[in-house]
């Protein structure tokens, strides 16, 4: 079966620094999201994409983050300068539309852990 | 405002037993209601979804309920098993095309 692929699978920064998160959607989805979760949190929607177009981004903090997805396919997330806050499991979804039926393919994320 | 609430952060039960898990809003009204499973240390897991005109849903020992006047979804699973252990979330849509937002989880732990 399709999987999303993430990497890094873990990342150990120290605050300041630049991070940045990969994501390869399953091929064919159109849809494409990153969320945020913190220990023992539900995901929390950073940004979503529709194609290469950014459709929703009003939970992200863009004074520090940054996210793009160029061709429509495979997406990256950034953090300059991340803080201590930002520690948590940075997860990529995918879906093959942007409806509420569609289920969410989730990659097995990235955690981050800023020192 | 706007909350998803899980019923508990944990549910202990025995093996064999009917595992219930539950998943109240407020101030939404969804058009379709999912449950993931999340393994520590892995991404959620798509189970079941819901429409917000079906009462009930099925899939092998799964079963999701979702009664839009209460404002709440339940999640069984029968015949539990120590595999089952994990984290449950449930997720809503709050307009459509827009993003799933995800309740804190309720952990399992099925005890043999």
């Amino acid at each position: 079966e399709a999987e999303v692929a993430q990497s890094p699978r873990y990342k150990i920064t120290e605050k300041s620094q630049a991070v940045a998160f990969w994501c390869d959607p399953i091929s064919g989805h159109a849809t494409l999201y990153w969320y945020r979760q913190i220990l023992g949190q539900g995901p929390e929607l950073l940004v979503q994409f529709q194609d290469e177009s950014v459709v929703d981004d009003s939970q992200l903090p863009k004074d520090r983050f940054s996210a793009e997805r160029l061709k429509g396919v495979d997406s990256t997330l950034k953090i300059q300068p991340a803080e201590l806050g930002d520690s948590a499991m940075y997860l990529c979804a995918s879906s093959i539309r942007d409806r509420s039926e569609s289920p969410l393919h989730f990659g097995n994320g990235t955690r981050l852990t800023v020192t | 405002s706007q909350k998803i609430e899980q019923n508990s952060e944990a549910l202990n039960i025995q093996e064999g037993k009917t595992a219930t898990l539950t998943c109240n809003y407020t101030n939404y009204s969804p058009a379709y209601l999912q449950w993931y499973r999340q393994d520590p240390g892995r991404g959620p897991v798509f189970l079941l979804l819901i429409r917000e005109n079906e009462k009930e849903k099925r899939k092998e020992r799964l079963k999701v309920t979702f009664d839009t006047t209460l404002k709440q979804s339940l999640f069984h699973i029968t015949a539990s098993q120590p595999a089952d252990s994990a984290t449950y979330l449930c997720a809503l849509d709050h307009q459509a095309g827009t993003a799933l937002i995800f309740g804190k989880g309720t952990t399992l732990s099925v005890s043999s």
